[in-house]
């Protein structure tokens, strides 16, 4: 079955540490996306891919970095630079251009220990 | 870029009970406007789409939704509501040039027995 796998689903990390989390799809969609969800702040976009070897920062970027080597895959890291790091994670994925529904990943929880 | 505003933080209904969940999305050209649920701790899941044409939309689970331009809505509805209609309700905006998708702040439903 196609789909959207993250993992882990759930990570703790030091403060100071950097931590990388896994978003994988098999759906051939071109476009992904990671948000971060924090109660009464719905989804916030950090960063989101329409193709291979390029993305573009959404409205907190600050703090986090991603890669799209391949189209399959888009691992966000969280670095030591973001303040408040603990909250649930989407990975989500769409064809381009966007013409129909986001499929969307399980999560991640992340809490700084 | 586009935005989407969610007024309603909670609504509590009756089990039974019409529902209507609101939703004003800012935009300049020609909107693609979805509604989805996530229940806790999960994804999200798509319960309509509106892309062109009849403004009225029939979604799963019984919803619909009805795009007016002129007030910028995109208002999700029910006119008999279920216990397990219990979750969060997520309104999102996108266009077909544009990849970034965004999402309003979300509102959580609760149904009183």
């Amino acid at each position: 079955d196609g789909g959207i796998t993250q993992s882990p689903k759930y990570l703790f990390r030091k403060e100071g540490q950097n931590v990388t989390l896994s978003c994988e799809q098999n759906l051939n969609h071109d476009a992904m996306y990671w948000y971060r969800q924090d109660p009464g702040q719905g989804l916030r976009l950090i960063y989101y891919s329409q193709i291979v070897n390029d993305f573009q920062k959404g409205d907190i970027a600050e703090g986090y970095s991603v890669s799209r080597e391949k189209k399959e895959s888009f691992p966000l890291t969280v670095t030591s630079a973001q303040k408040n790091p603990t909250a649930f994670y989407l990975c989500a994925s769409t064809i381009t251009p966007l013409g129909t529904e986001a499929f969307f990943g399980q999560g991640t929880r992340l809490t700084v220990v | 870029a586009q935005s989407v505003t969610q007024p309603d933080i909670h609504i509590t209904v009756s089990e039974g009970a019409s529902l209507e969940l609101r939703c004003n999305y800012s935009y300049g050209a020609t909107p693609y406007l979805f509604w989805y649920v996530q229940s806790p701790g999960q994804g999200l899941q798509l319960l309509l789409k509106y892309f062109s044409g009849d403004t009225l939309v029939q979604g799963i689970k019984g919803f619909e939704a009805e795009f007016k331009r002129s007030q910028s809505s995109f208002n999700l509805r029910k006119p008999s509501v279920h216990w397990s209609d219990a979750a969060e309700y997520f309104c999102a905006v996108g266009a077909f040039n544009n990849n970034d998708m965004r999402f309003g702040a979300g509102t959580r439903l609760t149904v009183k027995p």
